[in-house]
């Protein structure tokens, strides 16, 4: 089946650092989506983006489809960005379900 | 406010025991999953339904049930088929549109915590 790889496994930034997670996929996809589990558990939406660029506020995400990886962007982090990023992608033919990484442990510290 | 909503938050289990989970969604949305979350690792697809009355199994069904009577609801029993059953489990929504249903983005719900006693 299909491979999901994110690197780095953790990250430990400053408050007010950049940085960048990459999502790798062995196959075609038809949907690719990242998320932000907090520490509370929740999943949160970050963006849908099987091909293209998308930005929203500090956060911006980068899917090149042709060569199966994608980048998550975090620019000026804040504490509050911690927690664990997720990519996960929808093979096609199999119905809509979401393969994902094993996740990007992110600590800003202040 | 639309959205997904999972209870309890946090659950219990004997051993030998069926405990169901729920999971509601006002979103009008066909299709719906249950995924299962293992400490410091991704989800895992269990279960899933495109649309009322049908639902097929995902990579880890064993040990899990599923229904699918209303458009709202996909409740998830875990029976005692299933030996570890501690973990957090996560319920998702999508629109299903026809044969590009795949690519509709998913929306989580808050998750229930599952523990056995």
């Amino acid at each position: 089946g299909i491979q999901v790889e994110q690197s780095p496994p953790d990250l430990i930034l400053q408050e007010g650092a950049n940085s960048t997670l990459r999502c790798n996929f062995s196959d075609s996809v038809n949907n690719l989506q990242w998320f932000h589990q907090n520490p509370w558990g929740q999943l949160i939406n970050l963006f849908y983006i099987p091909s293209g660029t998308k930005q929203n506020g500090r956060l911006s995400a980068t899917t090149v489809a042709t060569e199966r990886y994608s980048l998550l962007y975090i620019s000026s982090s804040q504490t509050t960005d911690s927690g664990v990023y997720f990519c996960a992608v929808a093979p096609y033919n199999q119905g809509g379900k979401l393969i994902f990484g094993q996740g990007t442990e992110l600590s800003v510290k202040p | 406010d639309g959205g997904i909503t999972q209870s309890p938050k946090y659950l219990f289990r004997k051993e030998g025991q069926n405990v169901t989970l729920s999971c509601e969604q006002n979103l009008n949305h066909d299709a719906m999953y249950w995924y299962r979350q293992d400490p410091g690792q991704g989800l895992r697809l269990i279960y899933y339904s495109q649309i009322v009355n049908d639902f097929q199994k995902g990579d880890i069904a064993e040990g899990y049930s599923v229904s699918r009577e209303k458009k709202e609801s996909f409740p998830l029993t875990v029976t005692s088929a299933q030996k570890n059953p501690t973990a957090f489990y996560l319920c998702a929504s999508s629109t299903a549109a026809g044969r590009m249903w795949g690519n509709q983005p998913q929306h989580f719900g808050d998750g229930t915590r599952l523990s056995i006693l």
